[in-house]
């Protein structure tokens, strides 16, 4: 089955300064690599997704880059605020195919944004 | 638009009782529906998930069990509960793309202590 790494556990960042969550999976067959953000008490809520027919996709401040040939994808966000304090998930999948299945996640990365 | 809401938000209940949680979507029809787990400082599990009334599929053996009696509503239970059932337990929905991409949405969750 797939495995997802993510790194770091833990990441502090100066408000204004950048912040990047990598994520490692073992799985070449997945094609699909959402990002979560999780608020204390609630539950993910999907930022950021790549899939594996691009390298690099941008929203606002947040972007996200995927190698396939490495299996690592990562995780850029720009110009931190407070409000980006939170719990970030990485996940991978493969595709789903007349069915349903379940997401793989990492273990989460608790960013704090310093002011 | 579509609206995922799980109740009850919060749970405190004895070892060896029984439990009930319930998940239900607004907006769309025929999603695919899944329970996961999240304990403390730790990542999502999934635990079980559905393509249609009726089909279950577990990922993870235990002591709970998941029904899916309408198009629109998961239900996870258990008829004893354990200890090591305390933690977070989150309900998502997705509709597959025609591209077999697998984007998932969760709800806010349900804080589950057993004691």
């Amino acid at each position: 089955g797939e495995n997802v790494e993510q790194h770091p556990s833990t990441l502090s960042v100066q408000e204004g300064d950048s912040a990047v969550i990598k994520c490692t999976y073992s799985d070449s067959a997945s094609n699909y690599f959402p990002w979560y953000k999780q608020e204390l008490g609630k539950g993910p809520q999907l930022i950021i997704d790549i899939r594996s027919n691009v390298g690099e996709k941008k929203d606002q401040r947040i972007a996200v880059t995927l190698n396939k040939t490495a299996k690592h994808f990562s995780l850029h966000i720009t110009e931190t605020q407070p409000e980006d304090s939170a719990v970030y998930f990485c996940a991978a999948s493969s595709p789903v195919r007349g069915g349903a299945d379940g997401l793989t996640f990492g273990k989460g990365t608790h960013l704090i944004i310093q002011p | 638009s579509q609206t995922i809401h799980q109740w009850p938000a919060t749970l405190v209940q004895p070892v060896g009782s029984p439990l009930s949680l319930e998940c239900t979507v607004e907006g769309t029809s025929n999603p695919n529906l899944y329970w996961y787990r999240q304990a403390a400082g730790r990542g999502l599990q999934l635990l079980f998930y559905s393509v249609g009334i009726g089909q279950i599929s577990s990922e993870v053996p235990q002591n709970l069990s998941a029904s899916r009696p309408q198009d629109r509503q998961f239900i996870l239970s258990s008829k004893k509960l354990l200890l090591s059932d305390s933690g977070f337990y989150l309900c998502a929905w997705s509709v597959q793309d025609r591209d077999l991409y697998n984007e998932q949405f969760f709800g806010p969750g349900t804080r589950l202590t057993v004691l």
